[in-house]
């Protein structure tokens, strides 16, 4: 299974961008990177994932480096709101890719966004 | 909107009792899961199912079981409460095929006491 490295915590002011590192230098060419996160009592919430493509919608751009060994979610003018744990995932394939999959949360990264 | 329903969000219970905790998802999702979060050991899979009736182990199924006996609602059944079994515990459920985002419940925080 890929494994995948963020840092433990950021900050980012207000209207800023956020780009969240991660690395995932294990990924085999199948795997696809996703992203969530989690605001403080509340269960994840799905924000974006890619292949190799960079991708974009209504709340983030993927960017997803050539050799695929790492990736950045964009949050391009974060809010308060946007205070949160990110994680960043690679995709396991826990039976085979018709039947099902499951997700492996690691630990995140805190971000938190100032005034 | 996709809605993935925690019968509690809070339950507290005895050492020793079964508990049930409920789930329900009204996307007509053939996969749902069973997580539960600690600090600092971040979300681990319990369970998983992929269709009724069946299930697959996550990485710390023991002293748990589930059940699914109909494809919207997904059960996890802790047989004797243990105090080490206090915890969030979080519900998902996606579509088949490993290119879909899962969705999950608000959680159920469980004290076992």
């Amino acid at each position: 299974d890929a494994k995948t490295t963020q840092p433990t915590s950021m900050d980012c002011a207000e209207g800023r961008a956020a780009n969240l590192p991660c690395n995932h230098s294990t990924i085999s060419g199948n795997e696809y990177v996703y992203w969530y996160r989690q605001i403080h009592s509340q269960g994840p919430q799905y924000i974006i994932h890619g292949l190799k493509n960079n991708e974009t919608n209504e709340m983030a751009s993927l960017i997803i480096t050539e050799d695929r060994k790492s990736s950045t979610l964009i949050l391009p003018h974060a809010t308060l709101r946007d205070t949160a744990v990110y994680y960043c995932i690679v995709r396991v394939a826990r039976n085979n890719s018709n039947s099902g999959y499951a997700l492996n949360f690691g630990k995140g990264t805190s971000l938190l966004v100032t005034p | 909107d996709v809605k993935v329903t925690q019968s509690s969000r809070y339950l507290v219970k005895r050492t020793g009792e079964k508990v049930f905790l409920e789930c329900v998802q009204d996307m007509d999702h053939e996969n749902m899961f069973w997580y539960r979060q600690d600090p600092g050991l971040g979300l681990r899979l319990i369970y998983f199912s992929y269709d009724v009736k069946m299930k697959e182990k996550g990485d710390i199924p023991e002293g748990y079981s589930v059940s699914r006996e109909k494809k919207e609602r997904f059960s996890l059944i802790l047989e004797s409460a243990s105090t080490n079994q206090t915890s969030m515990y979080l519900c998902a459920s996606s579509y088949r095929g490993g290119r879909t985002e899962a969705f999950f419940g608000q959680g159920t925080r469980l004290t076992v006491v």
